[in-house]
């Protein structure tokens, strides 16, 4: 079962360079998020969807844009990339309740922005 | 600051040792979840608590939701080197809509 995938796993940008990270998810939840951990820490929101089309910001969402199109997809923009946004980037969907639903995660995207 | 406060950061003990993992916020949650992550890969759960004053036992693992609801617990006892991990607590906020962690608690059990 493939659950969330998440492309690419490792990735290298230039200050000022942009990218795309792809997050797509096979169990048919609506709720999906994208994360941001630095070492040794938490996971911070950065933008969350309720379904396709509703897209909304979490809790450190500059420097970043998502779009919802469809159920499965959920893609995280980086635009004019920083220093500050090396990280680890998790994708994560959730069935069931909006309050007590389970979140399965993708395997992670590391990204150094030198 | 986060919504979410665990305690300790970080924590090293022996083999067949006892512990327990603060969460505290200072809102109040209508559930709160928590995950341990290894290495390299994404949180997986561990258990979710709704009830205020609720304890729930997964073998060696205690969780439990203070009446208040705006924290939690993790006890583990008898602690294995397999319990190493970086643990979170989680929770929804805003009609359950956005869902936050905690600031994570590192353990390392040393055989």
């Amino acid at each position: 079962n493939a659950g969330v995938t998440q492309t690419p796993k490792f990735r290298i940008l230039k200050i000022g360079q942009s990218m795309t990270l792809q997050c797509t998810q096979d169990m048919n939840h609506n709720y999906m998020y994208w994360y941001r951990q630095d070492p040794g820490m938490g996971l911070k929101l950065i933008y969350y969807s309720v379904g396709a089309g509703i897209t909304d910001k979490g809790e450190v969402p500059n420097g970043y844009n998502v779009s919802r199109s469809t159920t499965e997809d959920f893609p995280l923009r980086l635009e004019l990339a920083a220093p500050s946004q090396t990280s680890v980037y998790f994708c994560a969907s959730k069935g069931g309740s909006s309050r007590t639903g389970e979140l399965f995660f993708g395997e992670g995207s590391r990204l150094t922005v030198l | 600051t986060q919504l979410l406060e665990q305690s300790p950061q970080f924590l090293s003990i022996q083999e067949g040792e006892n512990l327990t993992v603060y969460c505290n916020s200072s809102s109040v949650f209508s559930s709160l979840q928590w995950y341990r992550q290894e290495p390299g890969e994404g949180p997986v759960l561990l258990v979710t608590v709704v009830t205020g004053g609720e304890v729930k036992k997964l073998k060696r693992l205690t969780f439990q939701f203070g009446d208040a609801r705006k924290d939690s617990s993790l006890h583990i006892t008898a602690a294995q080197p397999g319990d190493t991990g970086l643990y979170l607590c989680a929770g929804p906020q805003n009609t359950g809509n956005q869902f936050y962690f905690g600031t994570g608690t590192s353990l390392t059990v040393i055989p």
